[in-house]
């Protein structure tokens, strides 16, 4: 069955330091995305980076990088050069793909991040 | 440009009322899904529906009924509340293929008293 763990519910960063962010996930299925999502106090969900199960490289976006090890079942999300603005929870999640596109979407528990000034 | 609109954004039950949670999105997308958000616990799948005319249910079914009533719209009623319902509920939809993410409505705050 398809599953998503965080396991730090709270990190602290120095503010223009990086930090990495884990997530393991377990799935059968050798077709699927991992995302990361951010919520920041007001509650929106904002997509932040997606990887999938066949790309060769790992995922950038700006500052956001995903650190994808495949053998280990991980997809930790880097964020460099910490900004004040980056705190906020934020959320791993997996979607499988080869059962025709279901698109059922699972997540995480999730991990707030706190950047210090 | 909508996206993924919720209402109502804030509502406070009884115990044992019913409600329904409206859900609608503009972008033509075929999946559709109902999260509740707790501390600690995350985002956790209820129901969702992959496609026009199909239901599935997630994680934490019991207690929910949805309905697909259409392409754009996926509401979420609750029967009979319990204060363990109490809780933030996300609609979002997406394409529903592997590498499309979902887009979130603003939630809804439940309270069941």
């Amino acid at each position: 069955a398809q599953k998503i763990t965080q396991t730090q519910p709270g990190m602290f960063v120095q503010e223009k330091e990086a930090v990495t962010l884990d997530c393991t996930y377990d799935t059968s299925d050798p077709s699927y995305g991992l995302f990361w999502y951010k919520q920041p106090s007001s509650g929106e969900m904002i997509f932040l980076i997606y990887q999938g199960s066949y790309d060769q490289q790992n995922a950038t976006e700006g500052r956001y990088s995903l650190n994808f090890q495949k053998a280990r079942k991980s997809a930790n999300l880097v964020i460099s050069a910490s900004q004040l603005g980056d705190s906020a929870m934020y959320f791993c999640a997996m979607r499988e793909g080869v059962s025709g596109n279901t698109g059922k979407l699972i997540f995480g528990q999730g991990t707030t991040l706190q950047v210090k000034p | 440009n909508a996206g993924v609109t919720q209402t109502p954004k804030f509502q406070v039950l009884k115990t044992g009322q019913s409600m329904t949670l409206q859900c609608a999105q503009d972008m033509n997308h075929n999946s559709m899904y109902w999260y509740r958000q707790d501390p600690g616990m995350g985002l956790r799948l209820i129901y969702y529906s992959a496609s026009e005319g199909t239901t599935d249910k997630g994680e934490v079914p019991n207690g929910y009924n949805v309905s697909r009533l259409n392409k754009r719209e996926f509401s979420l009623r609750l029967e009979s509340a319990a204060p363990s319902q109490t809780s933030v509920y996300f609609c979002a939809s997406s394409t529903g293929t592997v590498n499309t993410e979902a887009f979130f409505g603003q939630g809804t705050r439940l309270t069941v008293v």
